[in-house]
């Protein structure tokens, strides 16, 4: 039973450049979070999206980032023209359903660099 | 907005002391889950507490969510080497329906052989 899957694992992107990150739910989850780590930092919610739809957008930037989750296929978190400051570590992670006590399961992350 | 804060931020231990980090938010709470994340790795989930009062073991772990549903704790009784790590409270959002998590802060915990 395979978890979330992430990758990249590593992304190295000079400035201006796009960051595309994926994430795969785990099977039989519906719902995606995506979450960004600053170094020495906690997780800060991101964005929180169901297949083909986005729930909750409250913690993106309200530029140059955007997230999908298209009816096929994994989620996405695009960062346009990065800048040194988005170098963090991205965690996907997924849910079975809507509730107050579903559990979110991380994946491994994905640890972008911006030169 | 809703904050979740822990305390120590980090925490120096010899082999086989207890440890505790206590965790508090600015509202209330629908649920509170820990995790443990390995330098370089992901949050583990490691427990969720949903009742007000509630009291969970898991071998040397003691987790407890407060009256209020407010705070919580996590005790680790005799710690190891492999308890190394930093750990994070994290508060479900109440009346949300989104089920986001808010983080706290975390607590390095070290722990010297």
């Amino acid at each position: 039973n395979a978890g979330v899957m992430q990758n990249p694992r590593h992304l190295v992107r000079r400035r201006g450049q796009e960051a595309r990150l994926r994430c795969s739910p785990m099977k039989g989850h519906s719902h995606v979070y995506w979450y960004r780590q600053l170094p020495e930092e906690g997780l800060k919610f991101m964005v929180y999206l169901q297949k083909e739809n986005i729930i909750d957008e409250s913690g993106m930037p309200k530029e140059r980032f955007s997230a999908e989750f298209p009816k096929e296929g994994p989620s996405i978190l695009r960062i346009q023209q990065v800048v040194r400051g988005d170098s963090a570590a991205y965690f996907c992670a997924s849910s079975q359903q809507i509730g107050y006590q579903e559990t979110q399961y991380f994946g491994p992350g994905t640890r972008l660099l911006v030169l | 907005g809703q904050q979740v804060m822990q305390i120590p931020q980090y925490q120096h231990v010899q082999e086989g002391e207890d440890f505790t980090t206590y965790c508090n938010s600015s509202t209330t709470l629908s649920n509170i889950q820990w995790y443990k994340q390995r330098p370089g790795g992901h949050p583990v989930f490691l427990i969720q507490l949903v009742k007000s009062g509630e009291v969970k073991k898991q071998k040397r772990l003691t987790f407890q969510f407060g009256e209020a549903k407010k705070n919580s704790s996590l005790h680790i009784t005799a710690t190891q080497t492999t308890d190394v790590g930093t750990y994070f409270c994290a508060g479900g959002d109440y009346g949300g329906a989104t089920n986001k998590l808010i983080f706290g802060t975390g607590t390095l915990l070290a722990v010297q052989p």
